[in-house]
């Protein structure tokens, strides 16, 4: 059974830091990893894929890492701002599902 | 292009009773997810359909159940409701490939009292 974790749970940052958020995963079977943000009270919004081959995938601001091999994923966010504050969540793709991780609630102070 | 549209939004329903939430994918996506959020377990997998077929099943009780239709669209139906049923459900879909990433809609909000 896939376990995916997220450290930290909840981080709070002025506003410009680079923000690093990590997760973890059991099985090494994915076929890929998703990145996701939730707004309080909203559905998920997909921020990058990373497939199972790729090491890395980066959007704008954002960059995520994959290891398959140690089982660990990392968001990069860099020059944080106030509207980067959301949860955010990890999850490896296997089995025709999802497996999630809890989060890490990040606030961006200004 | 249109995302993925989950209705209702909001749905308050009294213990005892059943309810059916509906999801509509995006336009060619014929696999559908289905997910449970709740503030305890967090996110949980509920099943998955595919051309009208269920490919996966979470571990949820019998009072969970799903079906797709030819067109893509699916149902999800909780029988018997209970307290902890109150979470937000969450429905996404997919192209075909497991190589391809999830897009998920807005929710249902599902009250229990």
């Amino acid at each position: 059974k896939q376990e995916v974790t997220q450290i930290p749970a909840a981080l709070s940052v002025p506003e410009g830091e680079n923000l690093v958020l990590n997760c973890s995963f059991t099985d090494s079977a994915i076929y890929n990893l998703q990145w996701f943000r939730q707004d309080p009270g909203k559905g998920l919004t997909s921020l990058l894929l990373i497939q199972s081959s790729q090491r890395e995938q980066t959007s704008g601001r954002l960059n995520a890492s994959l290891d398959k091999s140690s089982g660990r994923s990392t968001l990069y966010i860099a020059a944080s701002q106030p509207g980067d504050s959301a949860t955010y969540l990890c999850a490896a793709s296997n089995d025709y599902k999802l497996s999630f991780g809890a989060g890490t609630t990040v606030t961006v102070r200004a | 292009k249109a995302g993925v549209t989950q209705t209702p939004r909001y749905l308050i329903k009294t213990r005892g009773q059943q309810v059916t939430l509906s999801c509509s994918p995006i336009s060619g996506h014929r696999s559908v997810s289905w997910y449970q959020q709740t503030p305890g377990q967090g996110l949980q997998f509920l099943f998955e359909y595919f051309s009208e077929t269920q490919r996966n099943k979470g571990n949820f009780p019998g009072r969970f159940s799903g079906r797709q239709f030819s067109n893509s669209r699916s149902e999800m139906n909780v029988s018997t409701l209970e307290l902890g049923d109150s979470a937000l459900y969450l429905c996404a879909s997919r192209r075909t490939g497991e190589v391809y990433g999830y897009t998920f809609g807005s929710g249902t909000r599902l009250t229990v009292v």
